[in-house]
């Protein structure tokens, strides 16, 4: 079983709708990252986050840590949004930091 | 600030040869990263560099091996490049190890071996 999943695996949305992104892990985790990787191949980090809530513009990331699950909200969705948004976790009991599949984000005009 | 650098940004090898990629940072991070990214594949770990002079292997590290220079600079070596090892290599770096900094990546880098 991967340490962390995501879903969904690909998505589609018209521009202006509010699109939600989950991740969930299995193990103990010290803090979630939430990235974003550009069709070009760069990848920029969006959120770091350990509790709650974060906000950054029309982005949104939420971490459940009992329920080992983490969302990633977009508000009026445009299509510079469209890109690769990946999950990852620092497990607990290893030293290694573990990235998610990723959801491929389309925003039609 | 250039920020995370990486050299070369395509690379075409044949099977048995190697390479060095270069990676550097200016931010004044402590720890740096090399991970693989395959197709359909999340990003893994192959070394990494909690501080200078400190080196540890990540999830994949057999045919690599890597050297933190400096600070600045942590360096990925391929001793004898496989077909296996055809992916695009991106390095990273952040303030502090693993999940307490965000980490900052490079462009990446897309290497090919025939």
């Amino acid at each position: 079983k991967n340490e962390v999943e995501q879903s969904p695996q690909n998505l589609t949305a018209q521009e202006g709708e509010f699109i939600t992104i989950n991740c969930s892990y299995s193990v103990g985790i010290s803090a979630l990252h939430w990235l974003q990787q550009h069709p070009g191949g760069g990848i920029v980090s969006l959120f770091m986050l350990s509790s709650g809530k974060k906000k950054h513009g029309r982005l949104i990331a939420t971490i459940n840590i009992q329920e080992k699950h983490s969302s990633l909200h977009i508000t009026a969705s445009h299509p510079r949004d469209s890109a690769v948004y990946i999950c990852a976790v620092r497990d607990n009991y290893g030293q290694n930091f573990v990235f998610g599949p990723g959801t491929r984000l389309s925003v039609l005009p | 600030n250039a920020g995370v650098t990486q050299t070369p940004k395509f690379q075409v090898l044949k099977t048995g040869q190697s390479m060095t990629l270069q990676c550097a940072q200016d931010m004044n991070h402590n720890s740096m990263y090399w991970y693989r990214q395959d197709p359909g594949m999340g990003l893994r770990l192959i070394y990494y560099s909690a501080s200078e002079g400190t080196t540890d292997k990540g999830e994949v590290p057999n045919g690599y091996n890597v050297s933190r220079l400096n600070k600045r600079e942590f360096s990925l070596r391929l001793e004898s490049a496989a077909p296996s090892q055809t992916s695009v290599y991106f390095c990273a770096s952040s303030e502090a190890l693993w999940g307490r900094r965000e980490q900052y990546f490079g462009p990446g880098t897309r290497l090919t071996v025939t």
